[in-house]
This record gives structure tokens, C-alpha cells and sequence, in this order.
């Protein structure tokens, strides 16, 4: 079946740092999903991605699919202490979606 | 925040007691969902509903439930709760199947004893 790896579990960065998670499927997928999940709260939907190649920002956040549609990256340029969570990515094949385990991010001030 | 809710919020059970909770929204949206959260597993899909009374399973439906009377509710039941069911449950609603924007409730803890 469908499995949506997530790369790294977790990641400590002082404030100011970059900060980039990974998202591998072992099939093509049709499209990828990025949530953001603050401590304590629900998922919050970011963005989706469908294009192959496809690369779309939101301020300090870049996030890429991959050419094949098997990978996705999302980056963060200088992270603030507001960007504190945990960063899942969901991949859906036809009408299935499967989320990776999640990046807990945490930034030191 | 898209209207919501879940309740109950926190609850302890036990073993082999049976337990629903439920999901509300007021936005209409034909699609709801409940995932249950586990570390290391991120989230996973339970069971979906597509209309009123038009359920399906999802990745993890064994041991779950579900019901749909109307369309802002959607009831997820352990039937007899086992440990392995302790968990955050997250429902969440869309405009289409899995669509852009899934929009997710606060979340209901559940351990069970």
C-alpha cells in the first residue's frame, strides 16, 4: 500500500536558522498536502501542491514536489519562534491520502 | 477557524465500555471526516462520510463505527474501547473528497484504562 515517508522526526534550530523538512512517497502521488500543527492545537491546512516541478511560496516558506511526484520539501528561510509545530505533509493517490509521521520543529530565541 | 466543534473534549474510559463521540460543523460541507493522531503515525484516516447516512472505511477502521443522521454531525463509536484505542481523534470537514483545505476540529483525548 500507499506510504508516506517524513524526513527528519525532529529538528532544534536557533532563531534566525533555516530550517527544511522532506516528504517521500513509494508511489507517484497526485497531489501532496502541507498542515502545520501548533503544540496542543489541530492540523492547519498550508497549501496543496499538484504540478510536477511544481514550486510555491508563502513568505518565508518554499515548498517544491518533485519532478517524478514522489517527493516534496518544504523550507523555512530564518525561522521566528512563531513557526514552532509540527509540519505534516499528506500525499494522495487516487481517493487515498496518507499523512507522513511529521517534523516537530522547535527554535530556540 | 471554520465552525468545528468536538465533543467531548477530554475523556477516560474503560476497558470494554462503549464510547461516541461527536463531531458538529455550520458550514455544510458534504464531506467529514475522523482521524485518530498517534506518535510516529501522524494521522490516520478512520472513517469518512460523504453525505448523510453514505459512510465508508478508511486506513484504520477496525474497532470504529460511525453514523451520519444529519449533515453537521458525524458520530464516531468505539464499540467496546480496547487501550490500543487511547488517541487524539481529529474530525475534519471538505468541500470535496480529501479536497484542498481540510479544515479540522480542536480534537477529542481519549485515553482508555
Amino acid at each position: 500500500g500507499q506510504q508516506v515517508m517524513q524526513i527528519p522526526q525532529y529538528q532544534h534550530v536557533q532563531e534566525g536558522e533555516d530550517f527544511t523538512t522532506y516528504c517521500n512517497s513509494s508511489t507517484t502521488l497526485s497531489n501532496i498536502q502541507w498542515y502545520k500543527q501548533r503544540p496542543g492545537g489541530h492540523p492547519v491546512f498550508l497549501i496543496q501542491l499538484v504540478k510536477s516541478g511544481e514550486v510555491k511560496k508563502q513568505k518565508r516558506l518554499t515548498f517544491q514536489f518533485g519532478e517524478a511526484k514522489k517527493n516534496s520539501s518544504l523550507h523555512i528561510t530564518a525561522t521566528q519562534t512563531t513557526d514552532v509545530g509540527t509540519y505534516f505533509c499528506a500525499g494522495r493517490r487516487n481517493n487515498d491520502m496518507r499523512f507522513g509521521a511529521g517534523t516537530r520543529l522547535t527554535v530556540k530565541p | 477557524d471554520a465552525g468545528i466543534t468536538q465533543s467531548p473534549r477530554h475523556k477516560v474510559t474503560e476497558t470494554g465500555t462503549p464510547v461516541t463521540l461527536r463531531c458538529h460543523q455550520t458550514e455544510n460541507h458534504r464531506y467529514m471526516y475522523w482521524y485518530r493522531q498517534d506518535p510516529g503515525h501522524g494521522l490516520r484516516l478512520i472513517h469518512y462520510s460523504y453525505g448523510v447516512k453514505d459512510t465508508d472505511k478508511g486506513e484504520v477502521s477496525d474497532g470504529y463505527s460511525v453514523s451520519r443522521s444529519k449533515t453537521e454531525d458525524f458520530l464516531l463509536t468505539l464499540e467496546s474501547a480496547t487501550s490500543s484505542q487511547t488517541s487524539v481523534y481529529f474530525c475534519a470537514i471538505s468541500l470535496d473528497y480529501l479536497g484542498e483545505t481540510q479544515y479540522f476540529g480542536p480534537g477529542t483525548r481519549l485515553l482508555v484504562l
